[in-house]
């Protein structure tokens, strides 16, 4: 099992729709989570952290689910300028790296 | 400085030569880490540093691979005879504490490699 999992997609909305990204996560000692995003041929910047008790961001909103294993970010009210590949990022077993997923890639259109 | 500095931008070898490229983290972070990502597939954690010492190398190629951050330097990563497969997008990375205690990764913009 990979360490980080998600679904690739693509994820094609049109604008102004809520679309939710899911990740599972294999390590269950993992301490650290993060949702970043990548647009195309660019470096990776972090969008936020994900904290135990959720967390919100404006339009964004990352759940983490501990006994699940499972990590989910929403995002309501979708802009054109959300269109990228959205990271699922855990630490390490050891702590001392950040795992990535695949991404997710998602398009929205007018 | 305030962000990670990464040299050069684009690199391009021929299969066996060598390659070296550079990352300056920012100012105050003791932890730099480095990542491949090949054809926008998934980033490969390769090697992370506290200061200069190593502090995970797990994803290493055993071979031809190698990665130093000595002080006052830029930190280095410098691939031997290198292979087409070698051809990737390396990020650098740096981070102020350890990913365990919370603290995300702030990425330079890369160095495409191209090997021919």
């Amino acid at each position: 099992r990979k360490e980080v999992e998600q679904d690739p997609g693509p994820f094609n909305v049109p604008e102004g729709a809520t679309v939710a990204f899911n990740c599972t996560y294999s390590n269950s000692a993992s301490q650290s989570f993060f949702w970043y995003r990548q647009d195309c041929r660019k470096e990776p910047k972090l969008l936020m952290s994900v904290y135990s008790s959720g967390n919100e961001d404006g339009r964004f909103t990352a759940q983490l689910n501990r006994a699940s294993q499972y990590i989910s970010l929403l995002i309501r009210d979708s802009k054109l300028s959300d269109s990228a590949t959205y990271l699922c990022v855990v630490n390490s077993q050891a702590g001392t790296a950040l795992i990535f997923g695949k991404g997710t890639t998602l398009s929205v259109s007018s | 400085g305030e962000e990670v500095a990464q040299t050069p931008k684009h690199l391009v070898r021929g299969e066996g030569q060598k390659a070296k490229l550079y990352c300056a983290p920012i100012k105050g972070h003791s932890y730099v880490f480095w990542y491949q990502q090949v054809l926008k597939n998934e980033f490969k954690f390769l090697i992370s540093f506290q200061n200069e010492n190593v502090f995970d190398e797990t994803g290493m190629p055993k071979e031809r691979f190698s990665a130093k951050c000595l002080p006052n330097s830029p930190c280095s990563l410098e691939i031997q005879a290198t292979k087409l497969e070698d051809s990737a997008v390396y990020f650098c990375a740096s981070s102020q504490f350890t990913s365990a205690g919370g603290s995300p990764l702030h990425f330079g913009n890369g160095t495409r490699l191209t090997v021919t």
